[in-house]
């Protein structure tokens, strides 16, 4: 089976821009996080999807968004893009939620923010 | 609140030498833990999880840990460092909500050398 795709790979914006970043899960698995990594920093988490429903939010502003369609693919939406967005953002995926629940890591999309 | 600090920035060692990566970590309950490795330019792979069943942990590569809750520890262990395992390691605990959140810490950079 395949793993966590995720689309593009690399990604250049400039300022104010808007991009689309979008995750497919493993094949059965309904839940859906997306998680930003900084340069030298841990990953931080975005938001969760579960079923087309969202679960949880991060504290990140509201020019991150995100959606989970009927497939449970999802897209992570950034608006009016800062240098500060550039990163590695993560999408991951798992059968159900709850805190024992194993993630499973997509290869990341690199956003740089000119 | 759910936290893990990890002890170590960086971790050089020989190849062939054993490896101890220090994770601490915070929470008001039993929690699940979890050790993350990311190869450079690749995604997070699983190495081990903990979620309150035996306290001595096997995961893949050889790798280990063990659960020590008078110490709120949960140390990362090789017998013997491959030059394969070079890579960055991330201690990882999960959030108390209703979802699966992940709290990443920093990470450490393992080093080895032949």
């Amino acid at each position: 089976d395949a793993g966590v795709t995720q689309s593009p790979t690399h990604l250049i914006k400039t300022r104010g821009q808007h991009v689309t970043l979008r995750c497919s899960p493993i094949s059965g698995h309904k839940s859906v996080s997306w998680y930003q990594q900084v340069l030298g920093q841990g990953p931080q988490f975005i938001f969760q999807y579960y079923e087309k429903e969202e679960r949880g939010r991060g504290n990140f502003p509201d020019r991150f968004s995100a959606r989970q369609f009927p497939n449970y693919s999802s897209e992570l939406n950034v608006n009016a893009l800062l240098l500060g967005d550039s990163a590695l953002y993560l999408c991951a995926s798992s059968s159900t939620t709850g805190r024992v629940v194993e993630q499973y890591f997509g290869p990341g999309t690199r956003l740089t923010v000119t | 609140a759910q936290s893990v600090t990890q002890l170590d920035s960086h971790v050089s060692v020989s190849e062939g030498t054993p490896v101890l990566l220090r994770c601490n970590y915070s929470s008001s309950y039993s929690p699940s833990l979890f050790w993350y490795v990311q190869h450079p330019n690749k995604g997070l792979q699983l190495l081990l999880k903990y979620t309150s069943a035996a306290t001595l942990v096997k995961g893949i590569n050889g790798f280990e840990a063990e659960f020590k809750k008078s110490e709120t520890s949960f140390h990362l262990t090789k017998p013997s460092a491959h030059m394969s395992d070079a890579a960055e390691y991330f201690c990882v605990v999960s959030d108390s909500g209703g979802y699966n959140k992940l709290i990443f810490g920093a990470g450490t950079r393992l080093a080895v050398h032949p």
